[in-house]
């Protein structure tokens, strides 16, 4: 069974820079897992900051950027706001139409 | 403005079936992915699967057994059956769309609010 691994949580001071990662428990990660990035607030559907691995979804500013980075996708927030105190999952194309989540990461802003 | 409203029963009791609908306004539900998501308390989102307008289909490997998607064109919605729940098939149900090019689907554009689907006797 393929799992996605996040690191479960980060901590980042405000106007500071985290960068998140995406890795499968087998192989690397590339362009063509079709990495997404979720932010997701309690009570709230996840909306999307990255598609594609580094395309970023309409409204979403331009601190968050998506990449791979050695085996692992990435996300990495440049310059971090208060309201970016959230959950962040990604999620992989696996093959054969499968899509799998990660565990999500719970990013502090202190 | 796209809108999606997901509808069924807040508890189920185990062993019997979840059915949940989710209703798609302002936008046609043809020719476009759709998928349920689903997520326990406290924990992570879970991809249960997605099903095209025409009725293809493709689940989690780890749900695949209990799972049935469908849609209903004409009433412009879709539906989830997951069959002999158990406890740990309590959870936020999200259904939502797929933003699709004529290569692949990237990401979840769009979602519903959710519903808590609890199962207990």
């Amino acid at each position: 069974q393929i799992v996605v691994t996040q690191e479960p949580s980060f901590s980042v001071s405000p106007g500071g820079t985290v960068t998140l990662t995406c890795g499968l428990s087998s192989g690397s990660v590339s362009s063509g897992h079709y990495p997404n990035w979720y932010q997701q607030t309690p009570g709230q559907a996840p909306r999307t900051l990255i598609y594609n691995t580094n395309t970023r979804s309409s409204g979403v500013p331009g601190r968050f950027s998506g990449s791979i980075l050695g085996s692992k996708a990435a996300l990495t927030i440049t310059g971090a706001q208060a309201d970016d105190e959230s959950d962040y999952y990604c999620m992989l194309y696996i093959g054969s139409g499968i899509r799998v989540f990660g565990g999500g990461t719970k990013v502090t802003v202190l | 403005q796209v809108q999606l409203q997901e509808s069924g029963p807040g508890l189920v009791k185990p062993s019997e079936t979840l059915s949940l609908t989710c209703s798609v306004s302002g936008d046609s539900i043809s020719n476009q992915w759709w998928s349920w998501v689903r997520q326990p308390p406290g924990k992570g989102l879970e991809w249960i699967g997605y099903i095209y307008y025409s009725g293809s289909t493709n689940y989690s490997p780890s749900l695949k057994s209990r799972v049935i998607m469908s849609v209903d064109t004409s009433k412009n919605q879709f539906s989830l059956k997951l069959n002999s729940v158990v406890a740990a098939d309590t959870a936020v149900y999200y259904c939502a769309r797929w933003y699709c090019d004529s290569h692949m689907c990237y990401h979840l554009d769009v979602w519903g609010k959710g519903t808590t689907v609890t199962v207990s006797s």
